[in-house]
């Protein structure tokens, strides 16, 4: 166990539909990252957020969106779903940023299925 | 342009041999920095190393080794006496320090261990 959460594990959803995916980062960490995964395209960053403020933006689509709350925990809004957004969506935390050296740590992934 | 290029698709060896995978990058960047993850069958996400790029010394983790070269663009990552245990698709990855720290990945080694 990573001591990161992620809920929920799955989401099935509809074609423009918009869902909320969650995560909690470990204890101590200030730092959350947000990735997809799918057949089509890989491996891909979202963004980071390190305490509140957004550190680093990579293939995060306008109609997503994240924020990290005072507490730490973090939201991605994925919003006008298309079929092409069914992935596995991870979230890691670690303490510093990229560039420190600490470890990331990964959650178990959310599967979002859109039909 | 930023690039991560990880040829070999599958890898299969008998356990016990040593394994080298791959990865070439591309970068305009001085300072960038390069991470290998790992993820096994069960589906989640593992940090294995970040290496900076001012920073070219070899790292060894018990079987697990890594050799940052800058004049061929290459960190490539060794198991040594391989284990079932290590069958996992591997991803090698890039952040440049001039593009926000956006991170791209190659598209992964998936590695084979036979008993």
């Amino acid at each position: 166990d990573s001591g990161v959460t992620q809920t929920p594990k799955h989401l099935i959803t509809a074609t423009g539909q918009r869902v909320t995916l969650r995560c909690s980062p470990r204890s101590g960490d200030l730092s959350v990252y947000w990735y997809q995964q799918s057949l089509d395209q890989g491996l891909q960053f979202l963004i980071q957020y390190y305490n509140g403020e957004e550190r680093a933006k990579g293939n995060i689509l306008e109609r997503f969106s994240a924020q990290q709350f005072p507490d730490l925990h973090s939201e991605l809004n994925l919003s006008s779903l298309e079929l092409g957004d069914s992935a596995l969506y991870f979230c890691a935390s670690s303490v510093g940023d990229l560039r420190g050296t600490d470890t990331q740590y990964f959650g178990p992934g959310t599967r979002l299925t859109v039909l | 342009a930023q690039k991560v290029t990880q040829a070999q698709t599958e890898i299969s060896v008998v356990e016990k041999e040593d394994v080298t995978l791959d990865c070439v990058y591309e970068t305009r960047d001085t300072t960038y920095y390069l991470f290998w993850y790992k993820q096994p069958p069960s589906g989640e996400l593992v940090f294995l190393i970040r290496r900076n790029s001012f920073d070219e010394q070899n790292e060894i983790s018990g079987r697990y080794s890594w050799n940052f070269q800058k004049s061929t663009s290459s960190f490539n990552f060794t198991i040594t006496a391989s284990q079932v245990v290590d069958s996992a698709v591997y991803f090698c990855a890039l952040s440049e320090a001039n593009r926000d720290d956006k991170i791209i990945f190659g598209k992964g080694t998936r590695l084979h261990i036979l008993p």
